[in-house]
Formats: C-alpha cells, structure tokens, sequence
C-alpha cells in the first residue's frame, strides 16, 4: 500500500522479554519518527530519524529503548527487558519535510504491545 | 519544557451546528500548531495547522483560530457531521522543531 505500514499490529509479550517492531514508511520520505501512546494519552515523542541517523532521540525513556534505520527506509523499534510499563501502542509516522518546519505526519496503524 | 492541554476529554454535539474543540499551550517562541484527527484502531491523521505568524487558518469545514496572547488555539468544525465523530488531538512544534507534543485528546461525538 501507499501509507506507513507498521508491523506486528499487536504483539504479547512477557515481561523480561526482547520485542522489535518494524516501521515501513511512505517511499521517498526521509523523515521518519517513532511515537508512544499510552492509555488516555496523546502521542508521545520517542525519536526522528533524518535519512539513516537519529536527530533527536530525546523521548526514548531509557537505555533499554533502541531504535535503527540502516538504509534510510525501514525503521526498527527495539525493546530490551520488556516491563509491563512499556505497554502501549507504538506509532510510526513518516514526513516528506526536510527542513526544521514540523509539518504533516502520516502515521501508520501502530503496533499495540502488551507486557505481561 | 513544553506543555500542551486539551482541558475537556469529550464533547457532543448535534449534527449541523458548530464544534469547538479547544487547547492549550505554555511556550511562546516561534511555533506551529497542528490538528490531528484519530479513529479507532487507526493512526492519527492530520487536519489543519497553523503558524504563530498568523490568527487565522481555514480549510473548508475547518478552521483553527491562535490567540497568542492568551496561549490559546481552537478547532472549529462547522456544520459538524457524524464522520467528524473521533477523537481530536492538537500538537505543538516549538520553534519549528520535527519534535511535536500533543496533548490528552477530546473525543468529539457528532449525534445525528
């Protein structure tokens, strides 16, 4: 398809455990950004990616929260040591702007993730 | 650091008369303000946005109005119509940073 396509649409997992999420994003949009939101909550800011490197990394809550884009397309949310904490769904969202000017976000469906 | 408030978590109104949706803000540098637009089960889509330069951007049904005095950005949707039912977010970009802050969301019912 055409939109931003996130993948697992949901995913269980047991606390202590490793997750990966995955982010397919718009062809030919360099911006890339992951978003957190919780229950009640809106979007949350994790980290942008501009082509293969992160511009700002400034929301991932801690050190076991990583994120990569080796090819400047497909992004990769990784989650060491789940906790029940990090439950949420996981929203990817892809711009076409390359300047500082926040503009339009295209967000996928995101991937819910469940900790146990 | 900034903050964003949508101060009201649901609104219902009667199809055909006027939504305002409210927010907000505590920072004053040079900012953008943008509407987001989610339904169940989908990722949030965007509406309409505004920059600090300006008081005033319409789309069609849609309007957002930026009172920089008071801090205060509002969504105005007329006549409301029952696919406008979702939940509505406003995001803050400051000092046209890609990082946005939304806030809470309110959720807009638009009765037939």
């Amino acid at each position: 398809g055409a939109g931003v396509s996130q993948t697992p649409s949901n995913k269980v997992t047991e606390k202590g455990k490793y997750v990966e999420l995955r982010c397919d994003p718009i062809s030919g949009h360099t911006a890339l950004y992951w978003y957190r939101q919780s229950l009640g909550q809106g979007p949350e800011f994790l980290i942008y990616f501009q082509g293969t490197g992160a511009a700002d990394d400034s929301g991932l809550p801690n050190d076991r929260f990583f994120a990569v884009r080796p090819e400047g397309s497909v992004s990769t949310l990784k989650i060491q040591r789940t906790e029940r904490g990090d439950s949420a769904v996981y929203l990817c969202a892809s711009s076409a702007r390359t300047g500082r000017m926040a503009g339009e976000l295209f967000f996928g469906e995101g991937s819910r993730l469940t900790v146990l | 650091d900034q903050q964003v408030k949508q101060n009201s978590p649901s609104l219902s109104v009667q199809e055909g008369r006027i939504s305002i949706l409210n927010c907000d803000y505590t920072n004053s540098m040079f900012d953008y303000f943008l509407w987001y637009k989610k339904y169940p089960a989908e990722g949030p889509t965007f509406l309409i946005s505004i920059s600090s330069i300006k008081d005033k951007n319409e789309d069609g049904r849609f309007t957002v109005f930026l009172n920089k005095s008071a801090k205060h950005l509002s969504l105005h949707i007329v006549p409301s119509q029952p696919g406008d039912s979702a939940v509505y977010f406003c995001a803050h970009s400051q000092g046209g940073s890609e990082k946005l802050v939304f806030g809470k969301g309110t959720k807009l019912t638009v009765n037939p």
